[in-house]
Formats: C-alpha cells, sequence, structure tokens
C-alpha cells in the first residue's frame, strides 16, 4: 500500500507571495492533518479534515488555510508569506478522527513533508 | 494551556546502553499517547498506548503508560548507532468530533561506537 504523498517535496519563495502544498492520503485514510515543523517550535498542529470538512485547527493566523477534496486528499495554502513560514510541512492521514460517543486512537502515518523556504 | 514535555532533550549513549526517554503531559480529553522516531526525515509510528499499565513491546524498543500520574517512557536496550534520532511523544485529545494531536519537542538521541 502506498504511504502518503506530499508534493512539491522542496519550494523556495518570497516574501508576500502565497504558495500551495499538496498531500495524498493513504488509500481508505479519510483525515489528513496538517503540521509545521520548525527547529524553534518543533512539531505543531494546523488543522485536520476529514470528509471535507475541517474538523479542529490549531493556533495559526487566518493565512493559514486548507481544503479537502472528495478522494480525501487535501492541499494547505498560505497567503502573504513572511520569513518565519520557512519550515518542514507534514501532512499524516489516518483512517478517521475522533468520533463524539467513541474513542479513536488512529495512529497517524506522515508523509516525506514539503520544504518550504521563505526568501 | 495544553502540555507535553519531554525529558531529557538531548542524550548521548554508548552501543549497548540501555536509555530511558520520559513524556509527561497535561491535556483535557486524553485519548492515546504515540510515541514517533524521527531522522532525517518525516516521523515514523513506534508506539501507540492508550491504557496504564500496559508494555508495548518491539524488539529492543517498549514503552509503557501511567494515566494516573500522567506520563510515558521509552525504553530502548542494547542501543545501536541506528537507534540515533530524534524521539517524538504526542499525546492525542479529543476535541468536539476530532482528534487533535500535541508533540513534545522531542529527545535527541546520539548513540556512539
Amino acid at each position: 500500500k502506498a504511504g502518503v504523498t506530499q508534493t512539491p517535496r522542496y519550494l523556495i519563495k518570497t516574501r508576500g507571495q502565497q504558495v500551495t502544498l499538496s498531500c495524498s492520503p493513504i488509500s481508505g485514510h479519510r483525515s489528513v492533518s496538517w503540521y509545521q515543523q520548525t527547529p524553534g517550535q518543533g512539531l505543531q498542529f494546523l488543522f485536520e479534515y476529514f470528509s471535507e470538512t475541517q474538523r479542529n485547527k490549531g493556533n495559526f493566523p487566518g493565512r493559514f488555510s486548507g481544503r479537502q477534496f472528495s478522494n480525501s486528499r487535501s492541499e494547505m495554502n498560505v497567503s502573504t508569506l513572511e520569513l518565519g513560514d520557512s519550515a518542514l510541512y507534514l501532512c499524516a492521514s489516518s483512517r478517521r478522527p475522533g468520533t463524539s460517543g467513541g474513542v479513536s486512537t488512529d495512529t497517524q502515518y506522515f508523509g516525506p513533508g514539503t520544504r518550504l523556504t521563505v526568501l | 494551556e495544553d502540555k507535553v514535555v519531554q525529558s531529557p532533550l538531548s542524550l548521548v549513549v554508548h552501543e549497548g546502553d540501555t536509555v530511558t526517554l520520559n513524556c509527561s503531559y497535561e491535556v483535557t480529553n486524553f485519548r492515546s499517547l504515540l510515541w514517533y522516531k524521527q531522522e532525517k526525515k518525516a516521523p515514523t509510528f513506534l508506539f501507540m498506548l492508550t491504557s496504564s499499565g500496559i508494555e508495548k513491546k518491539s524488539g529492543r524498543l517498549s514503552s509503557i503508560l501511567d494515566k494516573k500520574e500522567l506520563f510515558s517512557i521509552l525504553n530502548i536496550t542494547a542501543t545501536q548507532t541506528g537507534d540515533s534520532a530524534v524521539y517524538l511523544c504526542a499525546v492525542v485529545e479529543f476535541t468536539g468530533g476530532g482528534n487533535k494531536l500535541t508533540f513534545g519537542t522531542g529527545t535527541q538521541l546520539k548513540v556512539e561506537l
């Protein structure tokens, strides 16, 4: 079974530009989460999508947005890029998120990441 | 604010040593705790722990969770240079219909010959 794929793997942009990153989950996985990883802040949760709906959102400004398509593929968009947005952006998929009335502890599997450099 | 704290921040050992990595947490609606190994790429899954006192084991690695004291440990016995990596602990909490992962900052392990 193919793993999580992310495109592009590397990206260089300048301040003020916008960028779109793509993530294809493992086949059969419907939940996609996005994370930002920087040396100073570690891994930080951005948002989670399930069934084309954003289920959770971390503490990031509105410049960070995302969406999920009917085939579970997800895109993440960052507008008006700042130098501090330089990071490794990781996407992770799982079969499903938590469900009310039950406990879902599905493991998330990470993609290789997109290394974004903002100059 | 929710918090996941790992210790030590970094560790250097010699091959053959046994190491214990710690992860303590404070989250609102705990569901599970995950351990990941991260080398120069994306994290790879090691263990998922949901119940206290039940040890999970995979080869030389093992982990256990204490939900009363809110911590977990990851043990690596007979360490090898290939164990050198950042070990990440993440806590899954349920937030009104979805899961949220909060990661610790990781423990950098270096295993020397």
